[in-house]
C-alpha cells in the first residue's frame, strides 16, 4: 500500500537557521503531497501541498517540491523561528486531498532563540 | 478559512463509562469527515471514514461497536467511545472535507480514562 517515510526527529535548530525535513513516498498512481504542522496540543493545520509532478507548494517561508523522479517532498524554510516550534506531518492522497490521507510520522522540529 | 470545531477539547472519565465527541464543520458542509486517534509522539491513525447520511467506514482492526460514529448532518459527525477503558485513552482528531478540498482538522480531543 502506499506509504510515507520521514526523516526521524526531533530535530533542534537556532534560530534563523535553514531547515530541511526530508519526505519520500511509495504510491501507485499520481497521489497529491502535503505537509501539515501541529503546534503543541492541537489538531493538524495544513501548511503546503502539492498536486503534480514539478509544483512547488510554499506558505510561510516553507517551501517543498513534488519530485516524481526521487519520489520526495521534502520541506525546506530558509530561516527559522521559534513560533515554528511544533510536529510537521508529511501525507499524501490519491485525489487532491479528499480521500484517505497517509501519514509519515511526523517530525518534531524545536527552534532555541 | 474553513473551519472544523471538536468537542470537548479535553475529557477525563471512569472506566467503562461512555464518552461522545464532537465535529463540526462551521462556515461549509462536510460531506466527509474523517476520525483519526493519535498516539504519544506517533503519527495519526485512520479509525474511520464517515459520509453524511451513511454508515462509517472502518478501518482494519478498529471495532466498530467499541467507537460508534455519527455523521447526521452535514456539519456534524460524532464519535462515541462506548465502555471506555484505560486502553481507549488517546488523542482523538477529526477532519473534514467538502469532497474536492483538503482535509480541515479539528484541534483533537485527549481522552483520558481513569
Amino acid at each position: 500500500g502506499d506509504s510515507v517515510t520521514q526523516m526521524e526527529g526531533p530535530v533542534t535548530l537556532s534560530e534563523e537557521a535553514f531547515l530541511t525535513i526530508n519526505c519520500t513516498y511509495t504510491a501507485t498512481g499520481y497521489p497529491s503531497l502535503f505537509w501539515y504542522v501541529q503546534y503543541p496540543g492541537e489538531g493538524l493545520q495544513l501548511l503546503l501541498k502539492a498536486t503534480k509532478a514539478d509544483d512547488k507548494g510554499s506558505n510561510k517561508g516553507f517551501e517543498a517540491t513534488y519530485r516524481k523522479e526521487t519520489t520526495s517532498f521534502h520541506l525546506e524554510k530558509g530561516s527559522v523561528q521559534v513560533s515554528d516550534s511544533a510536529v510537521y506531518f508529511c501525507a499524501l492522497t490519491d485525489q487532491g486531498g479528499s480521500e484517505k490521507l497517509v501519514f509519515g510520522k511526523g517530525t518534531k522540529l524545536t527552534v532555541n532563540p | 478559512g474553513a473551519v472544523v470545531s471538536q468537542h470537548p477539547s479535553w475529557v477525563i472519565c471512569k472506566s467503562g463509562t461512555s464518552v461522545k465527541i464532537e465535529c463540526r464543520s462551521l462556515d461549509f458542509q462536510a460531506t466527509t469527515m474523517f476520525w483519526y486517534r493519535q498516539f504519544p509522539k506517533q503519527s495519526l491513525m485512520l479509525m474511520a471514514t464517515s459520509n453524511e447520511g451513511s454508515k462509517a467506514t472502518y478501518e482494519q482492526g478498529v471495532e466498530k461497536d467499541k467507537f460508534l460514529i455519527n455523521h447526521a448532518s452535514l456539519t456534524l459527525s460524532t464519535l462515541t467511545v462506548t465502555s471506555a477503558h484505560p486502553e481507549d485513552s488517546s488523542f482523538y482528531i477529526c477532519s473534514a472535507t467538502t469532497g474536492s478540498q483538503p482535509q480541515h482538522f479539528g484541534d483533537g480531543t485527549r481522552l483520558s480514562i481513569l
